[in-house]
């Protein structure tokens, strides 16, 4: 799996918005980008994930660079209950041996203050 | 139940004794993980199930570790001879395939080695 690289940590005002960085300049073309969270005690939560083309649902945004080798989430309107450790990982979904594979970094820890 | 059901969700045991961990993917998931969560750190892959196949058991830390797959359903983690950096939480995540699918997680059981 193509590697990633996070900051350690952000911060984020209640109610704007958390923007997320994820470096993955490995990252090839059969291999989509993830983003999971854990809070606190909790067993990581899917959030989104997408290939090239910038993704959207009801937890967040995923908008990854043309060439790929970045990608942000977006939190439209952070809340406390949003403050979590982020992770970001990329893995292939055919044609390679280890598809399936998911392997997590040390991921963004995300405080959102009030 | 409809999630991934882990345990017990704490096991206490002394240096030296073998403990067994259970976990329940969601019926019907033909992929299943084993990963480990040491205090303040992130998750470190063990292994990985996917249908009938073998297992991806290269991140097993030692011989002392071990996994089976019953059935294509129930998982064990076996911890041989438990030593004190054996402690973390180890959770388990299943998904319904190995392609393009979110991984639910467990809550994880929390194993304290004394």
């Amino acid at each position: 799996d193509a590697k990633t690289t996070q900051p350690p940590s952000m911060d984020c005002a209640e109610g704007r918005a958390a923007n997320l960085p994820c470096n993955h300049s490995t990252i090839s073309g059969n291999e989509y980008v993830y983003w999971y969270r854990q809070i606190h005690s909790q067993g990581p939560q899917y959030i989104i994930h997408g290939l090239k083309n910038n993704e959207t649902n009801e937890m967040a945004s995923l908008i990854i660079t043309e060439d790929r080798k970045s990608s942000t989430l977006i939190l439209p309107h952070a809340t406390l209950r949003d403050t979590a450790v982020y992770y970001c990982i990329v893995r292939e979904t055919f044609g390679s041996s280890n598809t399936g594979k998911l392997i997590f970094g040390q991921g963004t820890t995300l405080q959102v203050k009030p | 139940g409809a999630g991934v059901s882990q345990s017990p969700s704490n096991k206490v045991t002394e240096k030296g004794k073998d403990v067994e961990l259970r976990c329940d993917p969601i019926s019907g998931h033909t992929a299943l993980y084993w990963y480990r969560q040491s205090l303040g750190q992130g998750l470190e892959f063990l292994i990985y199930f996917q249908g009938n196949s073998a297992p991806d058991k290269s991140g097993l830390p030692s011989d002392r570790f071990s996994a089976e797959r019953t059935g294509g359903s129930v998982s064990t983690l076996t911890i041989q001879r438990t030593q004190q950096e054996d402690s973390a939480v180890y959770l388990c995540a299943s998904r319904i395939g190995p392609l393009n699918t979110e991984a639910f997680f467990g809550q994880g059981t929390r194993l304290t080695v004394v």
